[in-house]
């Protein structure tokens, strides 16, 4: 089975801080999502990454930022961490042949901006 | 612009019920549709749709994908409580240079003992 494992399940971070979201899958994914999910919003693209050290915008990624240095490992950062980011963020992978269409998903995590 | 749209967002239903759940989409170079139920964690994967008019089941449930009307339904029968959860519908198309999945902003189903 798919692993994608979120580090951070709960975080409490004050406004301006720089905040860390990792997460790692153990599949070999090519590719690998950050979204955000809001009640009535749904999930929302933050950024994905289809390949190391590559990074493609998602819908909205004002105020966020990635790195993937290695393939296994894809991370959100919050430069200076805002209010209207308290959400629940959930990272995903999915591998790069046609026959792998489904994502996979890590378990979330809840940050909270006070 | 491209959207997935879910109706009910809600739906409150007693054990043993029969439920639908809807999914219509607007994009461009479909690819495919994919079920999600989502408990208090992560989503997990119950079905993708590619071909109009060939059912996907799964015990009590199943779905169907039409894409000359562009929606998908996701049935469940003999609801039991621990349906309970929001279901997400998410398509899978390509858009530019990448293909992208776009979710809609999901059904949420309680079902009463």
């Amino acid at each position: 089975d798919v692993k994608v494992t979120q580090s951070s399940r709960y975080l409490v971070k004050r406004t301006g801080e720089k905040v860390f979201l990792e997460c790692v899958q153990d599949m070999d994914h090519e590719n690998m999502f950050w979204y955000r999910q809001d009640p009535g919003l749904g999930l929302r693209l933050i950024y994905f990454s289809y390949d190391v050290k590559m990074k493609e915008k998602g819908d909205i990624p004002e105020g966020y930022s990635v790195s993937r240095e290695k393939k296994e490992r894809f991370s959100l950062i919050l430069e200076s961490a805002s209010t209207n980011q308290t959400s629940m963020y959930l990272c995903a992978s999915r591998g790069r042949a046609v026959s792998e269409n489904t994502i996979y998903f890590g378990e979330g995590s809840w940050l909270t901006v006070v | 612009e491209d959207k997935v749209v879910q109706s009910p967002l809600s739906l409150v239903v007693h054990e043993g019920d029969t439920v639908t759940l809807n999914c219509s989409y607007e994009v461009t170079n479909f690819r495919s549709l994919l079920w999600y139920k989502q408990e208090k964690k992560a989503p997990t994967f119950l079905f993708m749709l590619t071909s109009s008019g060939i059912e996907k089941k799964s015990g009590r449930l199943s779905s169907i994908l039409d894409k000359k009307e562009l929606f998908s339904i996701l049935n469940i029968t003999a609801t039991q409580t621990g349906d309970s959860a929001v279901y997400l519908c998410a398509v899978r198309y390509y858009g530019g240079a990448t293909n992208k999945l776009i979710f809609g902003t999901g059904t949420l189903l309680a079902v009463q003992p």
